[in-house]
């Protein structure tokens, strides 16, 4: 079955500069959330969309924006970048169900690894 | 307080033991939890959902839901090594797309 598809990978940029990471969801899945994970950490939410709009917003810094397209794949975009910004990014998807709110199941990319230097 | 409490561990048991993971949330509009299983540099895999006050069961997994007490655990049973890795809580409220996760309990399974 198809799964979530991230790129790149793995990503070194310098600090300050600026980084986009994508995102494509499982097919027919209408939902998109990023996630940053840091060393020991629980994955802390930044941001969703539905049906292309932004759904609901968690603790992504100002620095960073997102989008999500008419194929609705997503990108995440980071600028200023700061070494603390080092970590792993997934991003998820899911379909929303009709009349039964909150019980979608989410299902996670393998993940982009930026390191900052 | 943070919203999704578990311990960290780590926790380990021995091989064919069963391994209880504890969780609890501070929001009672919660409406939706999860258990996803993450080995190191992985991405997080769903192990469990659960709604309802209750049991639920699959396979070697048990998931317990009391939202009176705010509540959920993760009963796995004969242990393998395989299952040695981070579980995580995750906690979705009412409304909201949000989903918040709780700092993980790494589990050692000794052969």
């Amino acid at each position: 079955a198809a799964g979530v598809i991230q790129s790149p990978r793995h990503l070194i940029k310098e600090k300050r500069e600026t980084a986009t990471l994508k995102c494509y969801p499982i097919p027919r899945h209408d939902t998109v959330y990023w996630y940053q994970q840091g060393p020991g950490q629980d994955p802390q939410f930044l941001i969703s969309f539905y049906e292309k709009m932004q759904s609901d917003k968690g603790s992504i810094p100002d620095r960073f924006s997102a989008q999500q397209f008419s194929d609705y794949h997503s990108e995440l975009n980071m600028s200023s970048l700061e070494l603390g910004d080092s970590a792993l990014y997934f991003c998820a998807s899911t379909r929303r169900l009709a009349g039964v709110q909150n019980q979608e199941t989410q299902y996670f990319g393998p993940g982009t690894r930026l390191l900052v230097l | 307080q943070k919203e999704v409490e578990q311990n960290s561990g780590p926790l380990s048991v021995p091989e064919g033991a069963i391994a209880s993971l504890n969780c609890t949330y501070s929001d009672r509009g919660s409406q939706s939890f999860f258990w996803y299983r993450q080995y190191s540099g992985k991405s997080p895999e769903l192990i469990m959902s659960i709604y309802s006050n209750g049991d639920k069961e699959d396979g070697r997994f048990t998931a317990q839901l009391n939202k009176a007490s705010q509540y959920v655990s993760l009963l796995i049973r004969d242990s393998q090594p395989s299952d040695s890795a981070t579980y995580l809580c995750a906690v979705k409220g009412g409304g909201g797309f949000k989903t918040i996760f709780g700092a993980g309990t790494r589990l050692f399974v000794k052969a």
